[in-house]
C-alpha cells in the first residue's frame, strides 16, 4: 500500500530557532499533500495545502511567514516552522494524494511531535 | 461551509459488544464521507469511505458504516468489539468543489474492556 514517511518523529528546540518537517511519499507520486496540526486529545485542523511545483494554500488564521511549506518534488514536502515559540508545540501530520480528485483517498504520514522550549 | 459533528468524546464498550460511532455531518453539496482511525502518537489509518453509490460502505477490519442523507448521518459500526480496536476514531468530510480538504470531527476515543 501506500507509504507516507515524516522526518524526524520527534525533535525538540529552543524558542527562536526553525524546525524542518519532511513529508515523503515513499511509494507512488503524490500531486498534492496537506499539512495539518493537531493539539492533545484533539481533532486534526488543516494547515495548507501543497501542491507540487506552486506555492501552498494556507487556511484562514494560518501564518504563511511562520509555516513555510515547499513541495519541491512529486514525492517531497517540507514544512519549516520559523522562529519557533513555546506555542508552535504540537503534532504535525501530513498526508498525501493522488490523483486531483477530492474521493482520492490521503495517505497520512506518522506525525512528527514538536516541542519548543 | 461543511462540518462534521461527532457525539460522544469517548466510547466504552465491553470485548465482543456492538461498536456504534456516531457522526453527523452539515454539506450544502453531495459529501464524500470518510472514517479514520488513529492508534497513540501514529498518523491516521483510512477505515472506509462513502463516495457515491451504495450507502452501507464495508472498511477494514470489520468496520461499516451506513450513508444516511436524510439523517445527515454517517456512523459507524462493528458487530463485536476487539481489544485491538482501542483508538482514536475520526469522521471527516469533504466533496468535489474542496480541493480535496477534509474537515474532520472532533474525534471519539473507544476503550475496550475485557
Amino acid at each position: 500500500g501506500a507509504v507516507v514517511s515524516q522526518h524526524p518523529s520527534r525533535v525538540i528546540c529552543k524558542s527562536g530557532t526553525s524546525v524542518k518537517i519532511e513529508c515523503r511519499s515513499l511509494d507512488f507520486q503524490a500531486t498534492t499533500m496537506f499539512w495539518y496540526r493537531q493539539f492533545p486529545k484533539q481533532s486534526l485542523m488543516l494547515m495548507a495545502t501543497s501542491n507540487e511545483g506552486s506555492k501552498a494554500t494556507y487556511e484562514q488564521g494560518v501564518e504563511k511567514d511562520k509555516f513555510l511549506i515547499n513541495h519541491a518534488s512529486l514525492t517531497l514536502s517540507t514544512l519549516t516552522v520559523t522562529s519557533a515559540h513555546p506555542e508552535d508545540s504540537s503534532f504535525y501530520i501530513c498526508s498525501a494524494r493522488t490523483g486531483t480528485s477530492a474521493y482520492n483517498e490521503q495517505f497520512f504520514g506518522p506525525g512528527t511531535r514538536l516541542t519548543v522550549l | 461551509a461543511q462540518s462534521v459533528t461527532q457525539l460522544g468524546s469517548h466510547v466504552s464498550v465491553s470485548e465482543g459488544a456492538l461498536v456504534l460511532l456516531r457522526c453527523n455531518y452539515s454539506s450544502s453539496v453531495p459529501p464524500y464521507l470518510f472514517w479514520y482511525v488513529q492508534y497513540p502518537n501514529q498518523g491516521l489509518q483510512l477505515l472506509l469511505k462513502y463516495t457515491t453509490g451504495a450507502t452501507l460502505v464495508k472498511g477494514i477490519n470489520g468496520f461499516e458504516a451506513e450513508f444516511k442523507k436524510s439523517e445527515t448521518s454517517f456512523h459507524l459500526t462493528k458487530p463485536s468489539a476487539h481489544m485491538s480496536d482501542a483508538a482514536e476514531y475520526f469522521c471527516a468530510v469533504s466533496s468535489y468543489n474542496q480541493g480535496g480538504k477534509l474537515i474532520f470531527g472532533q474525534g471519539t476515543e473507544l476503550s475496550v474492556k475485557p
